[in-house]
């Protein structure tokens, strides 16, 4: 158990809907991360947290936000949903020390149909 | 910005066997940390072993060791005595010591590994 609490699990919804993906760190874990990762692909970076603020951005498209509230939890929220965005989501956290590895939940998985 | 590459997409390996997963980066810092996660069919993501660079000494756990050549840019995984419930994919990854890449994390594409019985 990674101490990364990722919810729903399973996320079954129409396209041009609205999601919104809950993730929980570890506890002492400042940092949060998203990644997307389509069926056999690597890891696409979303997102970065870190206390509440943004720190860094990858390939997020415009119809996804995310943010992290004053209790460290994140949520990512996908809206106007195509198809293509169906994937697995996730969210990883890591303290604030070189040193420390990322700690992924076990991601959610969405389908749009 | 740093480049993590694995060149093998895939790769076999008969059980019992040893196998050596491939990782170079693209770096021009002296600080960084280097990681390998392994990701089974159930697609939960699992850190398997890390590294400093710092360290001369290459890092090992178990079964699984790392052939580090900070000269080289280089980071393989060495898995020995290659069990069944090792397939997987295999991602590498590089974590920055500090600046303003601090808290950035970077992975190569993924190794797929198939253990054969």
């Amino acid at each position: 158990d990674s101490g990364v609490t990722q919810t729903p699990k399973h996320l079954i919804t129409a396209t041009g809907q609205r999601v919104t993906l809950r993730c929980s760190p570890r506890s002492g874990d400042l940092s949060v991360y998203w990644y997307q990762q389509s069926l056999d692909q690597g890891l696409q970076f979303l997102i970065q947290y870190y206390n509440g603020e943004e720190r860094a951005k990858g390939n997020i498209l415009e119809r996804f936000s995310a943010q992290q509230f004053p209790d460290l939890h994140s949520e990512l929220n996908l809206s106007s949903l195509e198809l293509g965005d169906s994937a697995l989501y996730f969210c990883a956290s890591s303290r604030d020390r070189a040193n420390s590895p990322l700690h992924f939940g076990n991601g959610t998985r969405l389908t749009v149909t | 910005a740093q480049t993590v590459t694995q060149s093998q997409p895939e790769m076999s390996v008969q059980e019992a066997e040893t196998v050596t997963l491939s990782c170079t980066y693209d770096t021009s810092e002296s600080d960084y940390y280097l990681f390998w996660y392994k990701q089974p069919p159930s697609r939960q993501m699992i850190l398997v072993i890390r590294q400093e660079a710092y360290k001369q000494q290459n890092a090992t756990e178990n079964r699984f060791s790392v052939n580090f050549q900070k000269a080289a840019k280089s980071f393989s995984l060495k898995i020995s005595d290659s069990q069944l419930g090792d397939a997987a994919m295999y991602f590498c990854a590089y974590r920055s010591g500090g600046g303003y890449n601090f808290n950035k994390f970077y992975f190569g594409s993924g190794t797929k590994l198939n253990v054969k019985p």
